[in-house]
């Protein structure tokens, strides 16, 4: 069945340092790949997309490439900032709408 | 534009008890998605509604059941309450595209944190 794979966290950096968090999946068909984002108290963000192999979604400096040969969207950030403190999630969209996420990966970043 | 609102927040219920959760749409989406997110862990997909009627469901037991109403709001409801109940309950609402496909829930609500005791 179709499933998502994150990176364990947490992970914790200083402000101003390049993020990676590692993403994978496992699915039939071209599915859409997503990263939503989770701050305390709240409920999910979308806070990138892409549709289609080779595309890469964007975002408040937060970017993803949908690599099909790898089947990975790994999510990277140039330069971290304290207000970037959160959960990230991984999650793909098969058919109908319905999202299958991945674990979540909580990010701590220190000033 | 009104985002998705879910009602209550919080609530505190006892084993065995029966619950309802609430959610608005956002403007303009016909389509409602349900989540359960247990602590630490990432949503997991419980149905959707699409024109008042079950269109899908995750790997739920039938005493989680729900409805749509034809303002395209919707309920959670959740009979003979379990400890692992305790999660918070995320609704998410989208729209069906021109071609009939179902687009991706985009944006969610931020949730009623049950705790059941």
């Amino acid at each position: 069945g179709n499933s998502v794979t994150q990176m364990e966290g947490p992970v914790t950096l200083s402000e101003e340092a390049f993020l990676t968090i590692n993403c994978t999946y496992t699915a039939t068909g071209y599915p859409s790949l997503f990263w939503y984002v989770q701050y305390p108290g709240e409920g999910l963000q979308l806070l990138l997309k892409a549709t289609k192999a080779d595309d890469k979604g964007s975002n408040k400096g937060f970017e993803a490439t949908y690599r099909k040969e790898t089947t990975s969207f790994h999510l990277e950030k140039g330069s971290v900032q304290v207000s970037d403190s959160a959960v990230y999630f991984c999650a793909l969209n098969n058919q109908g709408g319905k999202l299958i996420f991945g674990q979540g990966t909580e990010l701590s970043v220190k000033p | 534009e009104t985002g998705v609102t879910q009602s209550p927040t919080h609530l505190i219920k006892t084993r065995g008890q029966q619950v309802t959760l609430r959610c608005s749409s956002q403007s303009g989406h016909n389509t409602v998605s349900w989540y359960q997110q247990a602590l630490g862990q990432g949503p997991q997909f419980i149905f959707q509604y699409y024109r008042e009627e079950e269109n899908g469901r995750g790997n739920f037991p039938p005493r989680f059941s729900g409805l749509q109403f034809p303002n395209y709001s919707s309920e959670l409801n959740v009979n003979a309450l379990e400890l692992d109940d305790s999660a918070l309950y995320l609704c998410a609402s989208s729209s069906v595209l021109v071609d009939g496909t179902f687009n991706s829930p985009l944006h969610f609500g931020n949730g009623t944190r049950l705790t059941v005791t």
